[in-house]
């Protein structure tokens, strides 16, 4: 059952567009989301998150939306670097005041050309 | 910073040995680390909650004495693969959550994996 959805397993954006990466959940216990970056053979690097307070997060390039009646959020990035080209992982959480599990996403390849 | 150090990056062994990886944060405390288990093209699934001087919490599915878990100090826990087979060829990454972080954020910093391939 998988709880974290990214059903595009691949995109492909122009240098300088702005790239969307979309992420579904099921679970509405989830209130807190996460995006990582990571590049073959290492370990995710730490994007970008949101509580699902907001609806809104934005930290330079990197935005991240959630829509909570629609159990949806997305990443976008703007301007696209070749840099960016990476798997891009959402995941998501329950905040209780002890470690939370994070539950993740199958990632999306995300491929930004010149 | 949040520096999470993973040990060794890969690692070849026989079938029938057992192989340790550590997993420390260098810049700060983690009472809870987490260890990761990632197939090829798929998603990073969690094998255990590791808790820093008590009993790992295992996920469903995941054989606690095969995958022992070690979590000594704030800084280090440690996954000893036991009796390895060819199927337990697998990429394996560490993550640490930072203690005491306001708002009960649950940022976890990953290590860079481990390549393990058992022959």
């Amino acid at each position: 059952d998988q709880q974290v959805k990214q059903n595009s397993p691949s995109l492909s954006v122009q240098e300088g567009r702005i790239s969307i990466l979309n992420c579904d959940y099921t679970n509405s216990m989830f209130d807190y989301f996460l995006w990582y970056k990571k590049y073959p053979a290492e370990g995710p690097t730490f994007l970008i998150s949101i509580s699902s307070i907001k609806d809104k997060n934005e930290d330079g390039r990197f935005t991240v939306f959630l829509n909570k009646s629609a159990k949806h959020l997305s990443l976008h990035i703007v301007p696209s670097q070749p840099g960016d080209s990476a798997v891009y992982f959402c995941a998501a959480s329950v905040i209780s005041g002890t470690a939370s599990k994070l539950t993740f996403g199958t990632g999306t390849r995300l491929q930004v050309t010149l | 910073g949040a520096v999470v150090s993973q040990h060794p990056s890969r690692v070849i062994c026989k079938s029938g040995t057992s192989v340790k990886i550590e997993c420390r944060s260098l810049d700060f405390q983690a009472t809870t680390m987490f260890w990761y288990r990632q197939f090829p093209k798929q998603s990073l699934m969690l094998m255990a909650t590791s808790n820093e001087g008590s009993k790992a919490t295992y996920e469903q599915g995941v054989e606690k004495d095969k995958f022992l878990i070690n979590h000594a100090s704030l800084t280090l826990s440690t996954l000893t693969v036991t009796s390895a087979h060819p199927e337990d060829s697998s990429f394996y990454i560490c993550s640490a959550r930072k203690t005491g972080l306001a708002g009960g954020l649950n940022i976890q910093y990953f290590g860079a994996g481990t390549r393990l391939s058992v022959l």
